[in-house]
């Protein structure tokens, strides 16, 4: 299985901020890279896939970047709502292995 | 506009078998490159991947459960559904259905199944 590691597990950060999460495969997955947003009680949201595209709806606060083994997700300034955690994970190849979470807090 | 909602029972025995039915609308599994996959999420835990059946029948499964697992296909009642044998107290999560294509783009509420005797 291909491991995926995410720093932090957890941040603190106010709004307005510029924040970023890295993603970390243990082997090459080319762009296969998706991010979630996940809020307590609900499934997971959909945000980027395949690295950097974001999916239709999501706002443009929200971006993505790398290839092969390090991976980024990049909020270029907080909002209220966007307080969640989140999941990278890979589909390059079955199981689609997601990353332990990050958990982003108010400061 | 396309839905996912998963069903089955929220609680089972130890040893018994799950089977969660995944019925969905808005979109057709028998399109080509579109899949239907099962994550599950214990309370307070990360997502965990569990099986995905793509459009053309290929069935993946994660290999620390395939002993375990089923994914099946009804295209016409657009329904997927998941059998998971021999249920532990350990499998007690959130069970999440969702539609995969680049990435899991649209998935159901969640089914909370606890595994208690």
């Amino acid at each position: 299985d291909i491991q995926m590691t995410q720093s932090p597990s957890s941040l603190s950060a106010s709004v307005g901020d510029r924040v970023t999460i890295t993603c970390r495969a243990s082997q090459s997955i080319s762009i296969y890279l998706n991010w979630y947003q996940q809020k307590p009680g609900k499934a997971p949201k959909l945000l980027i896939y395949a690295a950097s595209s974001l999916q239709s709806g999501v706002p443009s606060r929200f971006s993505g970047s790398g290839s092969v083994t390090d991976f980024t997700l990049t909020i270029s300034s907080l909002q209220p709502e966007d307080f969640a955690t989140y999941y990278c994970q890979q589909s390059y190849t079955t199981p689609h292995t997601f990353g332990q979470g990050t958990k982003l807090e108010i400061k | 506009q396309i839905t996912l909602k998963e069903s089955g029972p929220t609680l089972v025995k130890p040893t018994q078998t799950l089977t969660l039915t995944c019925t969905f609308s808005g979109f057709s599994l028998s399109t080509s490159g579109l899949g239907v996959g099962w994550i599950r999420q214990p309370p307070g835990k990360a997502l965990e991947w569990l099986a995905l059946i793509y459009w053309d029948d290929d069935k993946r499964y994660n290999p620390s459960l395939k002993s375990r697992l089923a994914i099946t296909k009804d295209t016409s009642k657009n329904q997927v559904v998941l059998t998971m044998t021999n249920m532990d107290p350990v499998d007690t999560a959130t069970y999440f259905c969702a539609r995969y294509r680049w990435g899991y783009d649209y998935w159901g509420q969640g089914t909370l199944v606890t595994v208690s005797s």
